[in-house]
């Protein structure tokens, strides 16, 4: 049973243009949110997160908006650029006992197009 | 060291034999999880160690999965009789505290 669900495989957006990543969940427990960005043949990198009590949070080129209600959350990087191109990991921690584990979504790759 | 360090970073193994995936960590991190991403799939939880305190097993999907952390700093996960369905990158992660995990670059396993 997927709990964080990234529904768009692939998304491609044109250099300098807004490229949105949408994330939606399916457990109201959760109360913090991260993003992660993934080059080929590397680890996951730790990208911005967002705790519940926001809706918001930006970082830069990054700002990642949650809509509780709608348990959805989405990324936004404006303007794009061709390093952007990678594989983008929605995550929310897995309230077990004294885990700190994260449970993923599939991801989305997005190809930036210069 | 600066980074996770895993090894190797590709393995292929026939079906049935037995592997061993190597992660060392950032030192100093206590803690230490191993993840798995299949073709077109999540990363998905396998294990967590934190300090001396019983590991987390509760990711690992059958009982030829285990895996051990030597001094707080090693860790190995052993996939023993390997299935083709084990195949996928399995990646190792460390942290200090709570959810700042560095991923290391992972051990793509493929089974033949």
């Amino acid at each position: 049973d997927q709990q964080v669900k990234q529904n768009s495989p692939s998304l491609s957006v044109q250099e300098g243009r807004i490229s949105i990543l949408n994330c939606d969940y399916t457990n109201s427990m959760f109360d913090y949110f991260l993003w992660y960005k993934k080059y080929p043949a590397e680890g996951p990198t730790f990208l911005i997160s967002i705790s519940s009590i926001k809706d918001k949070n930006e970082d830069g080129r990054f700002t990642v908006f949650l809509n509780k209600s709608a348990k959805h959350l989405s990324l936004h990087i404006v303007p794009s650029q061709p390093g952007d191109s990678a594989v983008y990991f929605c995550a929310a921690p897995y309230s077990g006992a004294g885990s700190y584990q994260l449970t993923f979504g599939k991801g989305t790759k997005l190809s930036v197009i210069p | 060291g600066a980074g996770v360090s895993q090894s190797p970073s590709n393995k292929v193994t026939e079906k049935g034999k037995d592997v061993e995936l190597r992660c060392d960590p950032i030192s100093g991190h206590t803690a230490l999880y191993w993840y798995r991403q299949s073709l077109g799939q999540g990363l998905e939880f396998l294990i967590y160690f934190q300090g001396n305190s019983a590991p987390d097993k509760s990711g690992l999907p059958s009982d030829r999965f285990s895996a051990e952390r030597t001094g707080g700093s090693v860790s190995t996960l052993t996939i023993q009789r390997t299935q083709q369905e084990d195949s996928a990158v399995y990646l190792c992660a460390s942290s200090l505290a709570g959810w700042g995990y560095t991923f290391g670059s992972g051990t793509r396993l493929t089974v033949v």
